[in-house]
């Protein structure tokens, strides 16, 4: 049972902006522990998307945002597009679990 | 261009053994942690372990600590992870993936790169 809670599906039509929570605690995303987040198509390699609560890797679209505050995360998608079509996970450490652990996991379907 | 590939999965008796490998390239294997990743079928992914890029620190995630052991070879740049005792609930996808820095660093990402994975498989 994953100490990071997200949303099962999330969906939009093309062009939309849609939005995924993270919801952890005080030992997780409320510390000093950044959230970062994957995306990771089905049969493919996961692919970190958002680091540090809010920085893009070299190469990911800005149409990608991540945001945080108090025990809440959030990965924010403008502009959907067909290839967003994907599962997101968030990521942070936990103190008392003393590991990292991943969210739930949101499965985004474009319309 | 970072490139990892997992071998060794495949189909074993609950209570038996498994050793799965990761070959690394593309980048200075010593100069980076390395991560186990799985994911069980139909479910999210869940962190198993991590080695420092010296391999002499380990972690692992409570519902693996005492049944697996992961190492490092850097001079064949290759991870390992051992896989005693298993269980049905051991069947996953296991992916390996490159840590953002040398040491474990629970501020960072768990991984900055990741393999395509290798099923492990745990039925009688």
């Amino acid at each position: 049972q994953s100490v990071l809670t997200q949303p099962p599906s999330v969906s939009g039509a093309p062009g939309q902006r849609v939005t995924i929570s993270c919801t952890g605690s005080s030992s997780n995303i409320g510390v000093p522990f950044d959230v970062h987040w994957y995306q990771h198509l089905p049969g493919r390699a996961p692919k970190l998307l958002i680091y540090g609560n809010n920085n893009r890797p070299s190469g990911v679209p800005d149409r990608f945002s991540g945001s945080k505050s108090d025990t809440l995360a959030s990965l924010a998608i403008t502009g959907l597009q067909a290839e967003d079509e994907a599962d997101y996970y968030c990521q942070s450490y936990d103190s008392s679990l003393s590991g990292y652990v991943f969210g739930t996991g949101t499965k985004v379907t474009v319309l | 261009e970072v490139q990892l590939l997992e071998s060794g999965g495949g189909l074993v008796q609950p209570g038996g053994s498994l050793r799965l490998s990761c070959a690394a390239s593309g980048f200075t294997f010593s100069g980076y942690a390395m991560n186990w990743v799985r994911q069980a079928p139909g479910k999210g992914l869940e962190w198993v372990s991590i080695i420092s890029g010296r391999g002499n620190k380990m972690y692992y995630a409570d519902s693996v600590r005492g049944r697996f052991t992961v190492s490092r070879d850097n001079a064949k740049n290759t991870l390992y992870l051992q896989m005693n005792s298993l269980r049905a609930e051991d069947t996953a996808v296991y992916y390996c993936a490159k840590h953002p820095i040398v040491l474990v660093a629970p501020a960072h990402p768990v991984a900055d790169s990741w393999g395509q994975g290798t099923l492990v498989t745990v039925s009688s």
